[in-house]
């Protein structure tokens, strides 16, 4: 399996601009999580979805943040209007869900790094 | 939200010492999970913890599930340059079929390793 997918690695852009990031989870997950990793802050949930249905937003930060699933093999994180404060490491997730243990691994993808100028 | 206290924040050791690095928390989790990221990458599940009391090896890697639940440690013998990287210990609080599955992660051990 290829793992988890992440586009752009790297993306620059200007305050104000739209930015889009995009995930592809490995094939078959059923769960998926978007986190932003920053110095000050380390890892946080942003938000998470079970089959392609978003379960909990809270960690979203702002109204400027969206993220849609529309299908089980493609996600993406929406950043309008982007400030320079959303700089950080971006980073999809992906886990299986099994029945009857308690197990959630995650694999993560190598990250988007965002500078907002 | 939810906290854990990771310890240290960095290392500085000589190239064969041993690691050792924990992680606590004022309230209980039923996983907990040690990953390591290298520079430019994600981070990599290195050993997840299912039981308290757990002890599990993964090579040169060993790790624990304390009995209270509130806490782990991850140990490293043997220390090698390319085990140079950020350490992130990780719990989870429900088990499968009830409630979140979130992750809740430490703030990570950065170690350097010298030859």
């Amino acid at each position: 399996d290829a793992g988890v997918i992440q586009s752009p690695r790297h993306e620059v852009t200007e305050m104000g601009q739209e930015v889009t990031l995009r995930c592809k989870p490995i094939s078959g997950h059923d769960y998926l999580f978007w986190y932003r990793q920053t110095m000050m802050r380390g890892l946080e949930l942003l938000i998470y979805f079970n089959n392609n249905v978003p379960i909990d937003d809270s960690g979203m930060p702002e109204d400027r943040f969206s993220a849609k699933m529309p299908n089980a093999s493609f996600s993406t994180l929406k950043i309008q209007p982007s400030e320079p404060r959303d700089s950080a490491v971006y980073f999809c997730a992906s886990s299986l869900r099994l029945v009857f243990q308690a197990k959630n691994i995650q694999y993560f993808g190598a990250g988007t790094r965002l500078s907002v100028l | 939200g939810q906290q854990l206290n990771q310890s240290p924040q960095s290392m500085f050791i000589q190239e064969g010492e041993d690691v050792s690095m924990n992680c606590t928390s004022s309230s209980i989790f039923n996983t907990w999970l040690w990953y390591k990221q290298d520079p430019g990458e994600g981070p990599v599940l290195l050993i997840a913890l299912y039981k308290a009391g757990e002890l599990t090896s993964n090579g040169r890697l060993t790790a624990q599930f304390g009995i209270t639940r509130k806490d782990s440690f991850l140990n490293i013998s043997a220390s090698i340059p390319s085990d140079v990287g950020i350490y992130f210990c990780a719990g989870q609080k429900s088990y499968s079929g009830a409630g979140s599955y979130q992750l809740t992660f430490g703030k990570g051990t950065k170690l350097s390793v010298i030859p």
